[in-house]
């Protein structure tokens, strides 16, 4: 089965603060995505990556930045944390075209955080 | 623009009564659509999918789904709700087919009574 983690399920953090969020994937996927889920608004994408060191955007990049240094990890940055990015924080990934399940996306638990 | 439209954010239903929950898209060519569940304080998992074939598609634990590409919706229903079915329902499109960039509908929380 594929796993999904993340470093932490539940994070508090001061505004101005760095924030670095973690996940790692132990399936040997090429595609990572990192969402927040808010009420009512559903998920929604912050970045994803189709590699090693490459990266795009996705709806809602602002106040975001992204790591993916090796394969299995991807990291979430918030470069200086406010409080309207209090949100649950999802990690996701998915096969390369060519598998049965490319289209498919596997999640980890979810951190929740709170910038006070 | 492309959208998925859940309609409902929260549903009740009696322990054995039929689960329906709806999905609408708009899209300007067939969509790949998913049904994911989440469970209090998990993330989400794959219910079930439909990128191709036969319209009506079963998943896990008795869910089930229809493509109607007349009426652009991708509804899930369950004929016998249980306990363990509360949860939170996510309804996802590809557009176009085949990326890897999912549009998620915004929920609905369905709530199962004894």
């Amino acid at each position: 089965d594929v796993k999904v983690t993340q470093s932490s399920r539940y994070l508090v953090k001061r505004t101005g603060e760095k924030v670095f969020l973690e996940c790692v994937q132990d399936m040997d996927h090429e595609n990572m995505f990192w969402y927040r889920q808010d009420p009512g608004l559903g998920l929604r994408l912050i970045y994803f990556s189709y590699d090693v060191k490459m990266k795009e955007k996705g709806d809602i990049p602002e106040g975001y930045s992204v790591s993916r240094e090796k394969k299995e990890r991807f990291s979430l940055i918030l470069e200086s944390a406010s409080t309207n990015q209090t949100s649950m924080y999802l990690c996701a990934s998915s096969p390369p075209r060519g598998t049965g399940a490319y289209n498919e996306q596997f999640f980890g638990p979810g951190t929740r955080l709170t910038v006070l | 623009a492309q959208s998925v439209t859940q309609l409902g954010s929260h549903v009740s239903v009696s322990e054995g009564a039929l689960v329906l929950l709806r999905c609408n898209y708009s899209s300007s060519v067939p969509p790949y659509l998913f049904w994911y569940v989440q469970y209090p304080n998990q993330g989400l998992q794959l219910l079930l999918k439909y990128t191709t074939g036969a319209t009506l598609v079963k998943g896990i634990n008795g869910f089930e789904a229809e493509f109607k590409k007349s009426e652009t919706s991708f509804h899930l229903t369950k004929p016998s709700a249980h306990m363990s079915d509360a949860a939170e329902y996510f309804c996802a499109v590809t557009l176009p087919p085949g990326t890897y960039k999912y549009i998620f509908g915004t929920g609905t929380r369905l709530k199962v009574l004894a």
